[in-house]
């Protein structure tokens, strides 16, 4: 069974500094990983997408690395901003299944603040 | 392109009853997946279809059920409501393919409440 763990649980920042969240996956049969973003009572917007031939993948202010080896992603973010306060989510889509699912972490909140 | 409608955003039902929820998907995506979200468990898989068939369920009850239909919208109707279904309930489409380049994408959500 895939089990996502994400670390840490909450995260507190003041504006400008640069963050790296923490993903980690059981099972390395994945199609990709996923990096979202889910604002309170929100539904999620799809961050960046690895597939599990890549290493990386960047947008913006935003690079996710993925070591499918060793079963960890992270999540980098540069000069963070107020509002990049949301909670971030990663999910594995596993390849066994014999269907496409993902398999979500509980989420890093992040706080960024003024 | 309009993106994952879901409908209702807002319901209140009580312990008993059962719900209906739509998912109208992205025009030319084959998939539904509905997925629910609660403070404790967090985002749970409860089943995808791909062109009227389910090719999957999570570990739901089976009062937890749904359907696709030809143009591809979807429903998931949840009988004898519990105070524990109270939940968001995410839909998200995409093409299907089972490959590395499939990406979902989500609606703004249904949100249950359960009294």
């Amino acid at each position: 069974k895939q089990e996502v763990t994400q670390i840490p649980a909450a995260l507190s920042v003041p504006e400008g500094e640069n963050l790296v969240l923490n993903c980690s996956f059981t099972d390395s049969a994945i199609y990709n990983l996923q990096w979202f973003r889910q604002d309170p009572g929100k539904g999620l917007t799809s961050l960046l997408l690895i597939q599990s031939s890549q290493r990386e993948q960047t947008s913006g202010r935003l690079n996710a690395s993925l070591d499918k080896s060793s079963g960890r992603s992270t999540l980098y973010i540069a000069a963070s901003q107020p509002g990049d306060s949301a909670t971030y989510l990663c999910a594995v889509a596993y390849s066994g299944a014999g269907s496409y699912q993902l398999t979500f972490g509980k989420g890093t909140k992040l706080s960024v603040i003024p | 392109k309009a993106g994952v409608t879901q409908t209702p955003r807002y319901l209140i039902k009580t312990r008993g009853q059962q719900v209906t929820l739509s998912c109208s998907p992205i025009s030319g995506h084959r998939s539904v997946s509905w997925y629910q979200q609660t403070p404790g468990q967090g985002l749970q898989f409860l089943f995808e279809y791909f062109s009227e068939t389910q090719r999957n369920k999570g570990n739901f009850p089976g009062r937890f059920s749904g359907r696709q239909f030809s143009n591809s919208r979807s429903e998931m109707n949840v009988s004898t409501l519990e105070l524990g279904d109270s939940a968001l309930y995410l839909c998200a489409s995409s093409a299907g393919s089972l490959s590395g380049a499939n990406v979902l994408t989500f609606g703004a959500g249904s949100r249950l409440t359960v009294l």
